[in-house]
């Protein structure tokens, strides 16, 4: 099976960098994934790490440790709009769902 | 460009009543689809997955079912709903597993 694990809650003020880490355990492991989701909407896909090391774009990076089974995500130069929870996500060994994380809610102040 | 269609946004229902939610994709063919549900404050579960017309997997065993009757549409069910069933369901589809494309949802309140 496979189970993931982030923090619940972080709380940063604009113009602030905050980490999301996120630990896993998988039977067969495919890559990492990302999502943002605001409060009462759907989730919108961020980013994927298949390999290890830093994607970048823009101000949200990516990285992924598979050796550690570890990756965050970093949100940079924080804006209020990015208010909201951000969930890491695995693919399975077929490749054909993934498994995801709790959530962590980012709450960004002035 | 594709587009994944799902309705109602909201649905009140009295237990024992029966459920269909409704999803379907444009402008893509063969996606796999996807249903979740999302307790409040919480993440998505996996409820079924579906990669092809009539195949669908069971992830969770429960009070509902899914249906692929054609290519792009993607049915939720219960004969009999409970209380427990309330939550927000979601319908997603990929054709790139990692990337998974969400509906709007629909917020389920069985009283």
């Amino acid at each position: 099976g496979q189970s993931l694990e982030q923090p619940s809650e972080v709380t940063a003020v604009e113009g602030a960098i905050v980490q999301i880490n996120c630990t896993y355990q998988t039977s067969g492991f495919y890559g990492l994934s990302w999502y943002q989701q605001h409060d009462g909407g759907a989730p919108t896909f961020l980013s994927y790490n298949a390999l290890d090391g830093l994607e970048e774009t823009g101000r949200f990076s990516s990285f992924l440790s598979r050796s550690d089974s570890y990756g965050y995500l970093l949100l940079q130069e924080l804006q209020m709009k990015d208010s909201a929870s951000y969930f890491c996500a695995v693919r399975d060994r077929k490749g054909n769902k993934l498994t995801f994380g709790g959530g962590t809610r980012v709450l960004v102040k002035p | 460009s594709q587009t994944i269609h799902q309705w109602p946004a909201t649905l009140v229902q009295p237990v024992g009543s029966p459920l269909s939610l409704e999803c379907t994709v444009e402008g893509t063919s063969n996606p796999n689809l996807y249903w979740y549900r999302q307790a409040a404050g919480r993440g998505l579960q996996l409820l079924f997955y579906s990669v092809g017309i009539g195949q669908i997997s069971s992830e969770v065993p429960q009070n509902l079912s899914a249906s692929r009757p054609q290519d792009r549409q993607f049915i939720l069910s219960s004969k009999k709903l409970l209380l427990s069933d309330s939550g927000f369901y979601l319908c997603a589809w990929s054709t790139r597993s990692w990337e998974n494309t969400f509906g709007s949802g629909t917020r389920l309140t069985v009283v």
